[in-house]
């Protein structure tokens, strides 16, 4: 069964400090894998976007690692701030692109 | 400005009566998709669509239709809407990039709620 499973599903930090999101795929076959931040009551907007062949993908402060032999992602935020609380969703495509597998996505609350 | 637009934006209907959501967008992207997001879920695709006339279903199709008689359109019809229709939904359109990354671009959302 196509599933993306994300971790954690909360999770709390101070402003300044850096974290890592995980995300695990069992989606085949695979085209893409994608991060998005969904701020509350809004549509997701796109961070990241990575095919098989990339290892690594950066966005300013938000850097993305793909490991397509174990079927694991990460989402590393550098230096939060205030305005990084949101949800960050996973999402892994099927090949043609058209059929996508959302995550449940994490819960970040940065505090002051 | 490059935007994908929904509305209405929020619903409160009765069990049984039709009703329709639309989507539009004006970036003439071939492929539109409709998802709902339910607390703890995530996102669910509920249909999909290629281009004019063609769509397909998503994960949770079932109470839903679609049309897409134009490139820019594509609404969300729910016949005899349910209680367990009460959800999120969002509307989603992208094109086929360079790098074929499919890169998605959402709309603001409508929240519907069935009694």
């Amino acid at each position: 069964k196509n599933q993306v499973e994300q971790s954690p599903q909360s999770l709390i930090i101070l402003e300044g400090k850096n974290c890592t999101l995980q995300c695990n795929y069992t989606v085949s076959p695979f085209s893409n894998l994608r991060w998005y931040k969904q701020d509350t009551g809004r549509g997701p907007v796109s961070l990241t976007i990575m095919t098989f062949s990339e290892n690594t993908k950066s966005n300013g402060r938000y850097t993305a690692t793909l490991d397509a032999d174990t079927k694991q992602s990460s989402l590393h935020i550098t230096a939060s701030q205030l305005s990084d609380s949101a949800s960050y969703i996973c999402v892994v495509s099927l090949t043609g692109g058209f059929k996508t597998i959302f995550g449940a996505g994490t819960r970040l609350f940065v505090k002051a | 400005e490059a935007q994908v637009t929904q509305n209405p934006r929020y619903l409160i209907t009765v069990t049984g009566k039709k009703l329709t959501v639309t989507c539009s967008q004006n970036m003439n992207h071939e492929y539109m998709s409709w998802y709902r997001q339910d607390p703890g879920l995530g996102l669910r695709q509920i249909y999909y669509s290629m281009n004019v006339e063609v769509t397909d279903k998503g994960d949770v199709p079932e109470g839903y239709k679609v049309s897409r008689k134009e490139k820019r359109n594509f609404p969300l019809i729910l016949e005899s809407p349910s209680p367990n229709q009460t959800s999120l939904y969002f509307c989603a359109s992208s094109s086929l990039a360079r790098d074929r990354s499919y890169e998605q671009y959402f709309g603001p959302g409508t929240r519907l709620t069935v009694t």
